[in-house]
């Protein structure tokens, strides 16, 4: 069975543009939740969609956007991109909520 | 809220020697227990989880953690580290029951194998 994949794995953006960043789950998963890593603040949590609606959200400002398509297959938004947006972005896919989370390799996003 | 403390945010150690790594949690509620690896360039990979029961878990690759409620801690340990085990290593804790399994992570102990 294939694993978490993401696309893009690297991008390089440069400030004030908007990059979307998608999360294939795994086959049959319903639940995808996106985390932001970067080395200052660590692994933090930014929303959860359970068959397209979203269930939990991170404290991040509204830039920060995501939706989930009905294969379950999520993208994440992120317009007016800052400095401090450069991060590793993970994704993790389970079979619901309240299931083991599975996590991708992750988009690494530089802002220039 | 529930809160997660790496005590160390690096260890060094020498391959085949044991090592430990160091997790305290807080939180006012029964909490689950899980320790993820993390290689170079890859996402998290689910080492091992405390549910319920016995409070000596074991995982994969030869890792083990005890849950220990009085102590508000939950160790890793491996009593012989291989080189390929130089990662990064992250605690978290949820909070038990509620319809969400949203982790908080503790920052991360780097564990470095020197040959």
């Amino acid at each position: 069975k294939a694993g978490v994949t993401q696309t893009p794995r690297y991008l390089i953006k440069t400030r004030g543009q908007q990059v979307t960043l998608s999360c294939s789950p795994i086959s049959g998963h319903r639940s995808v939740s996106w985390y932001q890593q970067t080395p200052g603040q660590g692994l933090q949590f930014l929303f959860e969609y359970f068959s397209e609606t979203q269930r939990n959200k991170g404290n991040f400002p509204g830039r920060f956007s995501g939706r989930q398509f009905s294969n379950s297959r999520s993208e994440m938004n992120v317009s007016t991109l800052e400095l401090g947006d450069s991060a590793l972005y993970l994704c993790a896919s389970s079979l619901g909520t309240g299931s083991e989370q599975f996590f991708g390799p992750g988009t690494r996003l530089t802002v220039l | 809220a529930q809160s997660v403390t790496q005590l160390d945010s690096q260890v060094p150690v020498f391959e085949e020697a044991p090592v430990e790594l160091r997790c305290n949690y807080s939180s006012s509620v029964s909490v689950y227990l899980f320790w993820y690896v993390q290689y170079p360039n890859q996402g998290l990979q689910l080492l091992l989880k405390y549910l319920s029961g016995s409070t000596l878990v074991k995982g994969i690759n030869g890792f083990e953690a005890e849950f220990n409620k009085s102590q508000t801690s939950f160790h890793l340990r491996k009593p012989s580290v291989h080189i390929s085990d130089t990662a990064e290593y992250f605690c978290a804790v949820k909070v038990v029951g509620g319809g969400s399994y949203i982790p908080t992570f503790g920052r991360g102990t780097s564990l470095i194998v020197h040959p």
